[in-house]
């Protein structure tokens, strides 16, 4: 399967600063790339659908404004929290899609937010 | 319709023991079932995953079981480890965008 990375893998800030997320596609050239939140104990939720030199389509409840996705290249999507706050503390991953349907995940950020 | 049911939440299996998870969907759209394990602090990885042209697919240790009428899968865990403690994760799709069931914590004991 393909391999993605993910950097940095945990990121502590201070409330109101912005922290940026990236999301690397090591072997395959990604079309679509995906960033999802998980809480502790829970499901994976679906934020964003990132799509190489267009704009991200957000899911229904996600503040555009306030995560900033950028896919700039086949290899790279990267997240943005503007001034994050406690409760955007989350576990954020990203996967890309296959032309099968298939879905690879990174290893995931943990961002935790002072 | 977009909801994917999972159960048990958890699950106690001994060591050398089968551990079953069992997903339900609605929408006969779907048409690929991934199964994804992860463990804590760390992305899910794809394990196995079915289309619903076959009724049931193994990789080692792991199988899928595929209903297509009842519009149910589920994963088998054969001969369990402790290494195979972790949580479990279904999905379905039909295009691109997967729904994810609400995950089973599996405990393997020595």
């Amino acid at each position: 399967g393909a391999v993605v990375s993910q950097h940095p893998s945990w990121v502590i800030c201070k409330s109101g600063t912005s922290v940026k997320i990236e999301c690397r596609s090591l072997d395959f050239q990604a079309t679509t790339m995906f960033w999802y939140r998980q809480f502790p104990k829970q499901s994976l939720m679906l934020m964003a659908t990132s799509n190489e030199g267009s704009k991200a389509t957000y899911e229904q409840g996600v503040e555009k404004d306030k995560f900033l996705i950028n896919h700039a290249s086949l290899t790279l999507s990267t997240l943005t929290v503007t001034s994050a706050h406690p409760e955007d503390s989350s576990f954020y991953i990203c996967s890309l899609s296959t032309s099968y349907n298939e879905q690879f995940f990174g290893p995931g950020t943990r961002l935790t937010v002072l | 319709q977009q909801q994917v049911k999972q159960s048990p939440q958890s699950l106690i299996v001994q060591k050398g023991g089968i551990s079953i998870i069992n997903c339900a969907y609605e929408n006969t759209a779907f048409d690929y079932f991934p199964w994804y394990q992860q463990f804590p602090g760390k992305g899910p990885a794809l394990l196995i995953a079915i289309r619903p042209d076959v009724s049931e697919k193994k990789e080692g240790r792991f199988t899928i079981s595929f209903n297509k009428s009842a519009k149910q899968f589920s994963l088998h865990i054969m001969d369990s480890q402790p290494g195979d403690s972790a949580t479990y994760f279904c999905a379905a799709t039909g295009t691109y965008k997967y729904i994810f069931g609400t995950g089973t914590r599996l405990k393997v004991l020595a």
